[in-house]
């Protein structure tokens, strides 16, 4: 049983370029997550999505970021215009249900974003 | 805001060593869980520990969860150069079950 699957590992865009983050969770899993690790520091939560729905965007920046999970497909983490602050280790999660406390969250192995 | 105080945030012992690492909030967490992050993955849970109180035992390695739910602590015993790692603590939020996690704890055990 594959685990959560992140693409590209690794990310080198110039400043004013755009990203794109791909998340497949585990199978039979519908809910993600997105975090996001800056240098020297601990994840921070983004966003949580389902299948078709954004359910808490509250980490997002107002800027320049959107996040969808379609229908079919992977979720997508779009970061538009990059700048060198968007540098970072972004990883998702997934679980089976979401909204769960107890619910346990499978991370995927990161995708890190480096903007020249 | 939920926020979690992790400490120490860096930690450098020999091997056969004990250490014990603590997770602090002034928030209330319907779950708390332990992650070990390895330099360029991502974190792999430990443990989740639930109710108030709760010990749980995984090896050389002890969770607590504070009987108020608003701490944790993690204890080593006899550590070995393998657990040499990031070790990260996460609370869950009650609402949609995000994680709030603290700073982390990178922990070096030398032979």
């Amino acid at each position: 049983n594959a685990g959560v699957m992140q693409n590209p590992r690794h990310l080198v865009r110039r400043r004013g370029q755009e990203a794109r983050l791909r998340c497949s969770p585990m199978k039979g899993h519908s809910h993600v997550y997105w975090y996001r690790q800056l240098p020297e520091e601990g994840l921070k939560f983004m966003v949580y999505l389902q299948k078709e729905n954004i359910i808490d965007e509250s980490g997002m920046p107002k800027e320049r970021f959107s996040a969808e999970f379609p229908k079919e497909g992977p979720s997508i983490l779009r970061i538009q215009q990059v700048v060198r602050g968007d540098s970072a280790a972004y990883f998702c999660a997934s679980s089976p249900r979401g909204g769960f406390p107890q619910e346990t969250q499978y991370f995927g192995p990161g995708t890190r974003l480096l903007v020249l | 805001t939920q926020l979690l105080e992790q400490s120490p945030q860096f930690l450098s012992i020999q091997e056969g060593e004990n250490l014990t690492v603590y997770c602090n909030s002034s928030s209330v967490f319907s779950s708390l869980q332990w992650y070990r992050q390895e330099p360029g993955e991502g974190p792999v849970l430990l443990v989740t520990v639930v109710t108030g109180g709760e010990v749980k035992k995984l090896k050389r390695l002890t969770f607590q969860f504070g009987d108020a739910r608003k701490d944790s602590s993690l204890h080593i015993t006899a550590a070995q150069p393998g657990d040499t790692g990031l070790y990260l603590c996460a609370g869950a939020a009650s609402n949609t079950g995000k994680l709030i996690f603290g700073q982390g704890t990178t922990l070096q055990v030398k032979p």
